[in-house]
């Protein structure tokens, strides 16, 4: 099973671009990579999903580099409201419908 | 409509009760979690069954048990509570084509005192 790994925590200030890494050494072939954002009192939500090179959607962008050992979630000019915590999802549907979490990480955005 | 809704949002119970958390899907999803979030935001998977048969089963205490009544609703009961059982209770569902794109319910807040 894909375990992920990424920074507990990470601050920023408003308007800066913010990267997150997450590491996932054993993914398997056919298995995606998915990021979630969550606020506090409140579910998971998807944010952005590749299986490898750049995705962009109106949220953010995924780097995935070749041999898809890690992935990095970039927000674009974050704002006060970008504080919450991001989770990779590694693993997927193919492993038995198994979808682990890692531990997130929570971001502080600061004015 | 709300995806994934599961009641109640807020318990509040004594140690020893049986209680029961309920959840619904209408996305028309054939498998559906039940994931715990303790106070360090860790969520684990605890269960999960696609098209009624239990899939998955993380080594919970056996005090908790999901029933799927069908593919639609994936209920937990948990027995004889204590108080490490206080935490939040994420229900969410998934299909086949759909990846990994997990839809979450809002969470149930329990709190066994």
């Amino acid at each position: 099973l894909a375990k992920t790994t990424q920074p507990i925590s990470m601050d920023s200030y408003e308007g800066q671009e913010v990267n997150i890494t997450c590491s996932h050494n054993n993914i398997a072939t056919n298995d995606y990579i998915t990021w979630y954002q969550q606020f506090p009192s409140q579910g998971p939500r998807f944010i952005i999903q590749g299986y490898k090179t750049k995705v962009t959607n109106e949220v953010a962008s995924l780097f995935i580099p070749a041999d898809r050992k890690s992935s990095t979630l970039s927000l674009p000019r974050v704002s006060l409201s970008d504080t919450a915590v991001y989770y990779c999802l590694g693993g997927g549907y193919n492993q038995g419908g198994k979808l682990i979490f890692g531990q997130g990480t929570e971001l502080s955005v600061k004015p | 409509d709300t995806a994934v809704s599961q009641t109640p949002k807020y318990l509040v119970t004594q140690m020893g009760n049986d209680k029961s958390i309920k959840c619904e899907q209408n996305l028309g999803h054939d498998t559906m979690y039940w994931y715990k979030q303790d106070s360090k935001k860790f969520l684990k998977i605890m269960f999960s069954y696609n098209n009624k048969e239990l899939i998955i089963n993380e080594t919970v205490p056996n005090r908790f048990s999901p029933k799927s009544p069908d593919k639609a609703h994936l209920n937990l009961h948990i027995n004889s509570l204590e108080l490490g059982d206080s935490a939040v209770y994420f229900c969410a569902s998934t299909n086949r084509v759909s990846g990994n794109t997990i839809y979450f319910g809002e969470g149930s807040w329990l709190t066994v005192v």
